[in-house]
């Protein structure tokens, strides 16, 4: 089945320095990915969608410059949260859509829990 | 606004038995549902699927039934087992969307032996 790897699974940061998250698609090609956060007790918060080759879209109330995408193969995504604070602790969980797959569902990444300090 | 609300945080059930799981939605424009489950530290793993033009899908153990006009779904898992126990994720998309997913708060089933 398809497999999606995310990395590191867990981080501890300092505030005001920047973490990378790496998102890959380990056997197929992933057009599209999207980043979510996830707080304590609540639903998975879509923050943005990644398109290879193309700016990533951002929801509503989510800052670009705070929460940089790159997509840069169809097998890679990077989220970097830059000058991370105590409020940016959070689960965020990476997720790939298979290249020209339909309607088949997204596969999810196991996650990379951010605190900082 | 939650589009798509679980209103049970948490479901107890006897191994053998039958566990209902029920989402409610909003936004009569999702037209595709997903059950996910998901486990501690994991990313959520797909169970199952309907889209708006059934109202019933049927893998195994898992049913997914939808009701369009009361804009709820309900996953069944029978007979259950103990290692269903995990948090349950209803999500709802619009096709032509990018399979944009909104996801509900999610369900703690506990499957007892």
């Amino acid at each position: 089945g398809a497999v999606v790897s995310q990395h590191p699974s867990r981080v501890i940061c300092k505030s005001g320095t920047s973490v990378k998250i790496e998102c890959r698609s380990l056997d197929f090609q992933a057009t599209t990915m999207f980043w979510y956060r996830q707080f304590p007790k609540q639903s998975l918060m879509l923050m943005a969608t990644s398109n290879e080759g193309s700016k990533a879209t951002y929801e509503q109330g989510v800052e670009k410059d705070k929460f940089l995408i790159n997509h840069a193969s169809l097998t890679l995504s990077t989220l970097t949260v830059t000058s991370a604070h105590p409020e940016d602790s959070s689960f965020y969980i990476c997720s790939a859509k298979r290249a020209l797959s339909g309607d088949s569902p997204l596969h999810f990444g196991n996650g990379t829990r951010l605190t900082v300090t | 606004d939650q589009q798509v609300k679980q209103n049970s945080p948490s479901l107890s059930v006897q191994e053998g038995r039958i566990s209902i799981l029920n989402c409610d939605y909003t936004n009569s424009m999702f037209d595709y549902f997903l059950w996910y489950k998901k486990y501690p530290a994991e990313g959520p793993t797909f169970l199952i699927s309907i889209s708006s033009i059934k109202d019933k899908n049927e893998d195994g153990r898992f049913t997914v039934f939808l009701n369009k006009s009361a804009k709820h779904l309900s996953l069944h898992i029978v007979p259950s087992q103990p290692g269903d126990s995990a948090v349950y994720f209803c999500a709802a998309s619009v096709r032509g969307s990018n399979y944009k997913l909104t996801f509900g708060k999610g369900t703690l089933l506990t499957v007892n032996p």
